[in-house]
């Protein structure tokens, strides 16, 4: 089982809401990421946590709040967003933490299309 | 840092065979990667090239040469579902890990 799952699949929120994106995975794997994709651009990481901490945050803006509860769950917690911030957002997982060594492939989720209106 | 180049736009027929080439320049070199993403979907993993030469899985063929900076993905006997964005990808070490920069995607349409 290859499966990255992500709930929800489409989002609409307001600038002044509150709402979480999850993500999931029974592979065992150790490193978990989140992604913003905009149209006809590639994705960019966020952050990725590795043995369940956070081990790289790309100066993103604290309106997005990464969290995870466990080794197989992963959230994104959204708050005060801005138009701009409308993307796929996508979360993958890894069989190990991105450091020395063998870099392992990642597996992507389907992503949450969010729109910020 | 890291610079990664793709053609933008590649069309190509059914049935025929498609090579897309992806250039690249980092400190460092830890792998390259190849990831397939249909429109509206999450990217999906076809290949890692961390020696240089020719890895072959199925249809699809991945290249490497570490010395020229250079790798190519090799598409044969194409089928309309493999009408997809094609992203490179390669690790940049930061801050003691390796985070996998992706180039801009080489965007292949394969009509009949």
């Amino acid at each position: 089982d290859t499966e990255v799952t992500q709930t929800p699949k489409h989002l609409v929120m307001g600038m002044t809401n509150k709402k979480s994106l999850k993500c999931e995975q029974h592979m065992g794997h150790r490193a978990m990421y989140w992604y913003k994709q905009k149209a006809k651009k590639p994705p960019e990481l966020m952050f990725v946590y590795s043995y369940e901490k956070l081990s790289i945050n790309e100066s993103v803006p604290s309106r997005f709040s990464p969290e995870c509860p466990n080794s197989s769950l992963l959230n994104l917690h959204l708050h005060a967003l801005q138009p701009e911030d409308s993307a796929l957002y996508l979360c993958a997982s890894s069989q190990e933490s991105p450091g020395q060594g063998r870099v392992y492939e990642q597996y992507f989720g389907p992503g949450t299309r969010l729109t910020v209106t | 840092g890291q610079n990664i180049d793709q053609p933008t736009e590649m069309t190509a027929t059914e049935g025929a065979i498609v090579q897309i080439n992806c250039t690249y320049q980092t400190s460092g070199f830890n792998g390259l990667f190849w990831y397939q993403q249909h429109a509206g979907e999450a990217p999906t993993f076809l290949s890692y090239n961390v020696l240089d030469g020719l890895e072959e899985k199925g249809r699809f063929s991945s290249f490497l040469s570490r010395s020229k900076g250079y790798s190519y993905l090799l598409l044969k006997e194409l089928q309309m579902k493999d009408s997809a964005s094609y992203l490179c990808a390669v690790p940049l070490w930061s801050g003691g890990y390796n985070k996998l920069i992706f180039g801009a995607g080489t965007r292949l349409a394969v009509h009949p």
